[in-house]
């Protein structure tokens, strides 16, 4: 079954740093989210992304973060400047439609030191 | 505000036994969908079920039941036949009709018992 795929698995950044994380969604999924899980706390939600731009933020998803779809196959997330509260997973998802399930992949451990 | 509440934080069952994991949420919107999704310790978020508000009838999927009580905002997962692999965080969760978020639960871990 086709899955969505992000890496690098973990990421280690010094503070101030910029940090890209990667994801490649499902060959013909049009929607691609990304959501964030800081240690025992909740899945949060941060951005979807349709037809090359930015459908839904929330209020997390500030001048900090942006997305892009480089390419046919890549879905990025980039952090400016990262702090020590960015430290978190990172999700990925995609779905094939805006009403339809997404399907996350593994994530990434972005640690801030 | 959307809120999606478990007030299980962990709960074990023993194999081949039924357990049920409770969720509760606020809304206001009258068409939704509400999932289960599993995490288990290989990080990925697999989608166990999805139930959509207008339809009256619990969704099932194999050994994976829903009772979904609209009127009183609650989501339950029964896990029937419960097996070593089913051991995994469970995490609740809520999408308003129109909207690309989804709102999770915090979770509640399930440890399944030899």
């Amino acid at each position: 079954e086709p899955e969505v795929t992000q890496t690098p698995s973990h990421q280690v950044t010094q503070m101030g740093q910029e940090v890209i994380l990667r994801c490649v969604p499902i060959s013909n999924h049009l929607y691609f989210y990304w959501y964030r899980q800081i240690l025992g706390q909740k899945v949060e939600f941060l951005v979807s992304f349709y037809n090359n731009e930015i459908s839904e933020k929330s209020e997390i998803f500030d001048d900090q973060f942006s997305v892009e779809r480089p390419d046919g196959s890549n879905f990025t997330l980039k952090i400016r400047s990262t702090k020590l509260e960015d430290s978190a997973m990172y999700f990925c998802a995609s779905s094939p439609g805006g009403n339809q399930p997404q399907h996350f992949g593994d994530g990434t451990r972005l640690s801030i030191l | 505000a959307q809120t999606v509440t478990q007030s299980q934080p962990e709960m074990s069952v023993q194999e081949a036994e039924t357990v049920t994991l409770s969720c509760t949420y606020d809304t206001s919107e009258s068409d939704y969908y509400l999932f289960w999704y599993k995490q288990p310790p290989s990080r990925q978020m697999i989608l166990v079920i999805r139930q959509e508000a207008y339809k009256q009838q619990n969704a099932t999927e194999n050994r994976f039941s829903v009772n979904f009580q609209k009127a009183a905002k609650s989501f339950s997962l029964k896990i029937s036949d419960s097996q070593l692999g089913d051991a995994a965080m469970y995490f609740c969760a809520y999408r308003a009709e129109g909207d690309d978020k989804i709102i999770f639960g915090k979770g509640t871990r399930l440890h399944i018992l030899p």
